[in-house]
C-alpha cells in the first residue's frame, strides 16, 4: 500500500541549529511532493512543492527539500532555524494519475526550537 | 482570496449522538477533500469530491460517517452514531483540480466525543 514515512516524530533545536527532516514514501509512478507546516493553533500552510524539474526546491521562510527519486525520499532542510519555527510539519504525497489522484500525509514531525 | 471556511470550529458531544460539519471550499476549486486528523498522526483522508461526484471513499466508515456535496460546492460530513474513537480534527481542503496542484486548508473542526 502506498504511504509516507516521517521517521522523526519530536525534535528538539536550538536557535540557529540546522534542521533536516526526513520523509520517505512507497509508490512506484510519478509523484507530486510537498511539505506542510501547521503553527500552533493554525491551519495547515504549505511551505513548499514539488511537481518536476530542479529536485532542489526552495520554499518560504528559507526551507528547502530535495527530491531524491532512487531514495524516495524529499527532505526539508533549513540551515539556521529560529524559535518561531515551532510547529508540527507534514510530509504529503500526491499519487495517481490525475482522473484519480489522492493526497496522502505522514504522521508528521514536531519541532521545537529552544530560544 | 478567501480560504476554505469550516464550522463549527470545536463541537462536543456525547456518543451515540449524531454531529454534521460544514465546509465551504476556495471559490472555483474543483475537488474538495475532508481528512481526519486524530492527535498525534497525520491527516487521513475520508472522502474526496470532484465536482459534485466522489472519487474516493476507499477510507471513509460508512457504517456511520456520510457526506455530500450535492451543488459541487459547499460539503457537509455527518458522523451519526459518533464513538469515542472519532474525536479528531476533520479538516476541509480545496484544490483547484485534481492531479499536481496543491490543496488549500480550512481550520478544521475539532470534536470530541466524551
Amino acid at each position: 500500500a502506498q504511504s509516507v514515512s516521517q521517521h522523526n516524530h519530536h525534535v528538539i533545536l536550538s536557535e540557529a541549529a540546522s534542521l533536516e527532516l526526513g520523509c520517505n514514501y512507497s509508490y512506484g509512478g510519478t509523484v507530486n511532493l510537498f511539505w506542510y507546516v501547521q503553527y500552533p493553533g493554525q491551519h495547515l500552510q504549505l511551505l513548499l512543492k514539488y511537481f518536476s524539474g530542479d529536485p532542489l526546491v526552495k520554499g518560504i521562510k528559507g526551507f528547502e527539500a530535495e527530491f531524491i527519486k532512487s531514495k524516495f525520499s524529499f527532505n526539508l532542510r533549513k540551515p539556521s532555524v529560529q524559535w518561531s519555527d515551532t510547529a508540527e510539519y507534514f510530509c504529503a504525497v500526491i499519487i495517481g494519475d490525475s482522473s484519480a489522484s489522492k493526497i496522502i500525509f505522514g504522521s508528521g514531525t514536531r519541532l521545537s526550537i529552544r530560544p | 482570496e478567501a480560504g476554505v471556511a469550516q464550522s463549527p470550529r470545536y463541537k462536543i458531544i456525547e456518543k451515540r449522538q449524531s454531529v454534521a460539519f460544514w465546509c465551504n471550499p476556495i471559490s472555483g476549486h474543483a475537488t474538495l477533500y475532508w481528512y481526519q486528523q486524530i492527535l498525534g498522526q497525520g491527516p487521513k483522508l475520508l472522502i474526496q469530491f470532484q465536482n459534485n461526484g466522489v472519487v474516493d471513499d476507499s477510507q471513509l466508515p460508512k457504517d456511520r460517517f456520510s457526506a455530500e456535496r450535492l451543488k459541487g460546492v459547499d460539503s457537509t460530513l455527518k458522523i451519526q452514531p459518533a464513538k469515542l474513537e472519532d474525536s479528531a480534527v476533520y479538516l476541509c481542503a480545496s484544490s483547484q483540480q485534481q492531479g499536481n496542484t496543491e490543496a488549500f486548508f480550512g481550520q478544521g473542526t475539532r470534536l470530541t466525543v466524551v
